[in-house]
């Protein structure tokens, strides 16, 4: 199916355990981003990629690693996952170019992640 | 810089009730504003968008939101909710040129028989 998946929906990990997020959009979208969700913070800017091979930090990137070899994909890894890094994950695309921002994200489903 | 404030981590509204969710922004150049509606374990989707067109903005699931420059303001109503509305609402801005969005804190509305 056409859209943005992301795997796994759920995932219990233990602390210090590297562990990838993964998501795949359908649409060639240049623009993919990672968000976690927390109670009482919204959501939160992890990373952001404007392009195959272009990554930038948002406001919370310490702890993670983003890698986008190719457009469709763009995974997420925590390299020792620590119990504050507990949350829902969300990933997002949108298009390109200046007039695209008025169309907003598609979101993902989210991945619930549990550190223990 | 750029940020969103939207007042009441919390709302309850009896089902036929008007439903009001507060959204103030901030930003040092014309904003884009969104309303994104969370329904439980799902993702975000998007209810409605102001990109500079008409400050009336009408949205799915009979939505509307208006942009109030003088008040900062983008408010989000429905004349009368309904038990399917209830779910978490998200105020998020934008610039024109920029393609990251700020989110709110977001807004669970309940609706009660």
């Amino acid at each position: 199916d056409a859209g943005i998946t992301q795997s796994p929906r759920y995932k219990i990990t233990e602390t210090g355990r590297q562990v990838t997020l993964m998501c795949h959009q359908t649409w060639s979208h240049s623009y993919m981003f990672w968000y976690r969700q927390d109670l009482g913070h919204g959501l939160r800017l992890i990373y952001y990629s404007a392009a195959a091979d272009i990554t930038d930090k948002g406001e919370v990137p310490d702890g993670y690693v983003v890698s986008r070899s190719k457009t469709e994909n763009f995974p997420l890894t925590l390299e020792s996952a620590t119990r504050s890094q507990t949350s829902v994950y969300f990933c997002a695309s949108s298009e390109s170019n200046r007039h695209s921002t008025r169309h907003g994200y598609t979101f993902g489903s989210g991945t619930r992640l549990t550190v223990v | 810089a750029q940020s969103v404030t939207q007042l009441g981590s919390h709302v309850s509204v009896s089902e036929g009730a008007l439903v009001l969710l507060r959204c103030n922004y901030s930003s040092s150049v014309p904003p884009y504003l969104f309303w994104y509606v969370q329904y439980p374990n799902q993702g975000l989707q998007l209810l409605l968008k102001y990109t500079s067109a008409a400050t009336l903005v009408k949205g799915i699931n009979g939505f509307e939101a208006e942009f109030k420059k003088s008040e900062t303001s983008f408010h989000l109503t429905k004349p009368s909710a309904h038990m399917s509305d209830a779910a978490e609402y998200f105020c998020a801005v934008t610039q024109t040129d920029f393609n990251k969005f700020y989110f709110g804190s977001g807004t669970k509305l309940n609706v009660k028989p």
